[in-house]
């Protein structure tokens, strides 16, 4: 059972450089979202997709973008990396949304920008 | 707007102590109310969880207990064990929402031997 994946585990980005986490959920759902958790603090939401085609900005969009192509795949982009995107990221789908929303979490992606 | 207090951490507990993590929340609609715990270097995983008042959900060996007249859904356990040393993170998910889970802090649990 794979659940949700996350590529890469770790990274360090320079200043200015640009990547992409990918996340990767094979139980066919709808719902995907993706966190960043910083230290000691609670997960905030940066964005969420309820379908193929359909993104939405989350509580801290700023510096992402995303995209959904395909129910399995919501891939995480960073543009121009900045030391304050220093966090944990997660992944995560749920078959429904709303207050039926029961999250899988993918194992997360440590980042570090210097 | 939805928001998760929870009981700030961090918390340290001899083995076989009784464990209480407090939450408490505010919600525009009527929400499901989850635990979901974060073991060292892994992913949040879903503990428990209620969709109604009065509903206790249980696994493990911890519960809690959706109260609606005191928005609260706090997580017990009688007897901790070294092996649930963990962050715990209380979340509602409400349909008033977008969507979403709304999380709490996290408390972060040691349990000594």
């Amino acid at each position: 059972n794979a659940g949700v994946t996350q590529t890469p585990k770790f990274r360090i980005l320079k200043i200015g450089q640009s990547m992409t986490l990918q996340c990767a959920q094979d139980m066919n759902h709808n719902y995907m979202y993706w966190y960043r958790q910083d230290p000691g603090m609670g997960l905030k939401l940066i964005y969420y997709s309820v379908g193929a085609g359909i993104t939405d900005k989350g509580e801290v969009p700023n510096g992402y973008n995303v995209s959904r192509s395909t129910t399995e795949d919501f891939p995480l982009r960073l543009e121009l990396a900045a030391p304050s995107q220093t966090s944990v990221y997660f992944c995560a789908s749920s078959p429904l949304g709303g207050r039926n929303t029961e999250a899988f979490f993918g194992q997360g992606t440590r980042l570090t920008v210097v | 707007g939805n928001s998760v207090t929870q009981m700030e951490g961090p918390v340290t507990l001899s083995e076989e102590a009784f464990l209480t993590i407090n939450c408490t929340y505010t919600a525009t609609g009527y929400p499901s109310l989850f635990w979901y715990v974060q073991y060292p270097g892994e992913g949040l995983q879903l503990l428990l969880k209620a969709t109604k008042a009065d509903d206790k959900g249980s696994n493990k060996g911890f519960e809690a207990t959706y109260r609606k007249e005191t928005t609260s859904f706090h997580l017990e356990k009688g007897s901790v064990q070294v092996s649930d040393s963990a962050v715990y993170f209380c979340a509602l998910g409400d349909s008033g929402s977008a969507r979403q889970l709304t999380f709490g802090s996290g408390t972060q649990l040691t349990v000594l031997p």
